[in-house]
Parts: C-alpha cells; sequence; structure tokens
C-alpha cells in the first residue's frame, strides 16, 4: 500500500461545479497534512494546511478523518483558473522532517 | 524577498557528465530539501538538511550528493549523469520541520541524453 493515495483523475468539472477529491495515508502516526497545488510544469504551492478541526478558505474546504486516515478537498463554485494538479502531502512522524507527496489529482474546469 | 531559487532552470546533460544544480533561499529557513519529479509521479525526496553541516538521504539517493555550508544554500552534485535522472529537480524549503509549510524554487528541468 502506498504511503498516500490519491485518484490521479482526471476530474472534469464544469465552471460553477462543486467537486471533492480524497486522500488516504497508511501511517496512523502522521502528524501534518497539506493540499498543495501544481500547475503543469510549475512548483507546487500551498493551497491550505489541514486541521484536525477541519479549515474552509473562501470556496475551499479541507477535511482531516483520523479515524479513517484520509483527508478531504472540496472546492465550490468551481472556476476555470482552478485547473491544476492537487497533490496531498503528509508531514512524517514526530522525529523525522519528511513530507510524503501524493501523486496528485488532475482538476479540468470546463467552460 | 526572492524566497527559493534554483538554477539552471534547464539543462541538457551527455552521459558520464556531471552537473551541480543550484538552491538558495532568503528566508533564513534551517530546513532544506532536494526532490525529483517524474511525469505522472509524485515527488520523491533525494536528500534534506536541517541545518548548516547537517543532511541525510531521502528515498532515492542514489546517483546525487549534496553539502550545505551555509544555511542560504543547498547545491545538489550529480556525478557521472544517467538517462534514469532525467527529471524535474525541486528544492524546497521549510521554517522548521514536517508541521510547517514548504516553499518550492521554480526547478530545474534535467534532461540526460
Amino acid at each position: 500500500r502506498k504511503e498516500v493515495e490519491q485518484d490521479p483523475g482526471p476530474f472534469n468539472v464544469p465552471e460553477g461545479a462543486t467537486v471533492a477529491f480524497n486522500c488516504t495515508y497508511s501511517n496512523s502516526a502522521s502528524q501534518s497534512f497539506f493540499w498543495y497545488r501544481q500547475d503543469c510544469r510549475k512548483e507546487p504551492k500551498l493551497l491550505m494546511s489541514v486541521y484536525s478541526s477541519g479549515n474552509e478558505d473562501g470556496r475551499f474546504t479541507a477535511q482531516l478523518n483520523r479515524a479513517s486516515q484520509y483527508i478531504s478537498l472540496l472546492i465550490r463554485d468551481s472556476k476555470l483558473s482552478d485547473s491544476a494538479t492537487y497533490l496531498c502531502v503528509v508531514g512524517a512522524t514526530s522525529g523525522t522532517y519528511k513530507y510524503i507527496f501524493g501523486t496528485g489529482t488532475r482538476l479540468k474546469v470546463l467552460a | 524577498n526572492a524566497g527559493v531559487t534554483q538554477t539552471p532552470k534547464f539543462r541538457i546533460l551527455k552521459i558520464g557528465q556531471s552537473m551541480t544544480l543550484q538552491c538558495a533561499q532568503d528566508m533564513n529557513h534551517n530546513y532544506m530539501y532536494w526532490y525529483r519529479q517524474d511525469p505522472g509521479m509524485g515527488l520523491k525526496l533525494i536528500y534534506y538538511s536541517v541545518g548548516a553541516g547537517i543532511t541525510d538521504k531521502g528515498e532515492v539517493p542514489n546517483g546525487y550528493n549534496v553539502s550545505r555550508s551555509t544555511t542560504e544554500d543547498f547545491p545538489l552534485r550529480l556525478e557521472l549523469a544517467a538517462p534514469s535522472q532525467t527529471s524535474v529537480y525541486f528544492c524546497a524549503s521549510s521554517r522548521s520541520g514536517a508541521n510547517n509549510e514548504q516553499f518550492f524554487g521554480p526547478g530545474t528541468r534535467l534532461t540526460v541524453l
């Protein structure tokens, strides 16, 4: 089993749609969770950190479910500019300084 | 602040050649990382550093070397380039450990022919 797993997609959705991605992680001792956005041939950039209580930033909502070991990202009212690859990133357990990256989920928002 | 900078942006190497990928950050971050990203794959950690003078291997260190003589710089050395090292290389930094956001450089696209 991969340490961090994501559905690669692509998810093709019309503008204005709501879309959700999940990401599962294998190490129950993982301590930090992030969603990054990566545009084609560019570097990843932080979209949002994921907290135990969940968090929201405008049209984006992230949730953490420790019992089932997954995190989710919900995008409401999709824009063309949301088209990108969304990377799930899990911070390794204490004592190391490593991040584990999922392979990413591709989103295409269609006009 | 420039953030994380990388040079060169692109490079083509012949098999057996060597090169150094440069990475610098001006955020006074202690933690720095080198990743490679192959098409359709996630980022794989090559080496990381938790401070000047301290480096450690990641998942895929073979064929690479690093040094960290200053907080700002974290160069990656490729010795005896091989086609399997064709990839996009990203350098990143973070303020402290894996509970913090990583900032990435723009990447170096390397092709080994």
